[in-house]
């Protein structure tokens, strides 16, 4: 299957920083790309859907200038978290796909806000 | 709202049995589904697909079935082996051609007993 990086799998920072994540599809052009948070022993919540070279598509009740979204090329998307909180800790994980809808996600990225 | 869930949030199978995970959805626009497998700390990782035209597909020591007719899908996993312990998504797509996204059943733990 396709290959996706996600970098950093781990991030600590402290409450009121930003923190952004990249995610890269390493062997294919990603014509699309998702982000997605998961809480522990739940399923994934998608936040947002990034088309290249278009604005985010937000899920309802994600907050899209708390979550800032770029997808600048058909291989990398980053997230960036403004102003982090603690309760924005958790397990965000993003997937790309070409033209067909089957979705590759990355390894994760485990963010805590202290 | 249409969803798509699982019948069982456990399963435990003794190593060596065949296991069965059983996903429903409601969704009658629903035309292609994925089985991911997600272990511990890890992103969801592709283990088969089968688009809505076909009733059966078989992998490397699985199956999916599907049943349009009661909408449900299964996973089908031959002589299990501890390394097949992992929470177990199926997802559906809905039609919508380039918008088209997944729709993620809540999980199922599937636990290999030695």
């Amino acid at each position: 299957g396709a290959v996706v990086s996600q970098h950093p799998s781990r991030v600590i920072c402290k409450s009121g920083t930003s923190v952004k994540i990249e995610c890269r599809s390493l062997d294919f052009q990603a014509t699309t790309m998702f982000w997605y948070r998961q809480f522990p022993k739940k399923s994934l919540m998608l936040m947002a859907t990034s088309n290249e070279g278009s604005k985010a598509t937000y899920e309802q009740g994600v907050e899209k200038d708390k979550f800032l979204i770029n997808h600048a090329s058909l291989t990398l998307s980053t997230l960036t978290v403004t102003s982090a909180h603690p309760e924005d800790s958790s397990f965000y994980i993003c997937s790309a796909r070409d033209s067909t809808p089957l979705q590759f996600f990355g390894p994760g990225t485990r963010l805590t806000v202290l | 709202g249409e969803s798509v869930g699982l019948h069982l949030p456990t399963l435990s199978v003794q190593e060596g049995d065949n296991s069965i995970i059983n996903c429903a959805y409601s969704n009658s626009a629903s035309d292609y589904f994925i089985w991911y497998k997600q272990e511990s700390g890890k992103g969801p990782q592709f283990i088969i697909d089968i688009r809505s035209n076909m009733d059966k597909r078989q992998g490397q020591r699985v199956t999916v079935l599907l049943n349009k007719t009661v909408k449900h899908l299964s996973l089908q996993i031959a002589a299990t082996q501890p390394g097949d312990s992992a929470v177990y998504f199926c997802a559906e797509n809905i039609r919508g051609g380039a918008n088209s996204k997944l729709t993620f059943g809540k999980g199922i733990t599937l636990s290999v007993r030695p």
